[in-house]
């Protein structure tokens, strides 16, 4: 899989829009942009995933780069239950059978 | 609909025991398999997939082993604990076929704290 980059950590309050910027400059064109969050003590759970256009579903949007180097995953109004490691995963077209490669991710820390 | 089962949730073990942690999944059929090992204070990393019974593939060299009996079922071993195995283990799986979406879907996990 290719490779990511993302900020360590970043800090936002509750109710507020979070914006979680991930950047894949050596992204290639059949490769999918996966988010997965882990809370504390919990496995990992998918979030959302794009190719191309911009994505929404109940949990979060995905705003994708018109060059595809680079994604924002964004959470509409931030709850203290979002407080989490968010990854950016690449996956190439279909998946695979292997599994995934987690960075170190963000970890979002949500203030009341 | 799907669920993934893990035991034990956690587990403390001495250095040099055996280890045995098992995966169901329930609802569906032919899933890929997956065994991920989350060290303190360190990223995910995969350890184990399976594509199908009897089917295993190792991406980490170490003293640790996984076998799939059932088709639903995923097991991790070890015949003698090291102090670096102690973390948390996460079992995952992945619908197979066309048209079907490729999420991973992780289990609860086991805490392990090898002494």
């Amino acid at each position: 899989d290719a490779k990511t980059t993302q900020p360590n950590s970043m800090e936002s309050n509750e109710e507020e829009p979070v914006h979680l910027p991930c950047n894949h400059s050596t992204i290639s064109g059949t490769d999918y942009i996966h988010w997965y969050r882990q809370l504390p003590s919990q496995g990992p759970e998918y979030v959302i995933h794009g190719l191309t256009s911009n994505v929404n579903n109940r949990m979060a949007s995905l705003a994708i780069a018109e060059d595809r180097k680079s994604s924002t995953l964004i959470l509409h109004r931030a709850t203290l239950r979002d407080a989490a490691v968010y990854y950016c995963i690449l996956r190439t077209s279909g998946g695979g059978a292997d599994g995934l490669t987690f960075g170190k991710g963000t970890h979002l820390i949500i203030q009341p | 609909s799907q669920t993934i089962h893990q035991w034990p949730a956690t587990l403390v073990q001495p250095v040099g025991s055996p280890l045995s942690l098992e995966c169901t999944v329930e609802g569906t059929s032919n899933p890929n398999l997956y065994w991920y090992r989350q060290a303190a204070g360190r990223g995910l990393q995969l350890l184990f997939y399976s594509v199908g019974i009897g089917q295993i593939s190792s991406e980490v060299p170490q003293n640790l082993s996984a076998s799939r009996p059932q088709d639903r079922q995923f097991i991790l071993s070890s015949k003698k604990l090291l102090l670096s195995d102690s973390g948390f283990y996460l079992c995952a799986w992945r619908e197979t076929g066309t048209g079907v979406s490729y999420e991973q879907y992780f289990g609860p996990g086991t805490r392990l704290t090898v002494t």
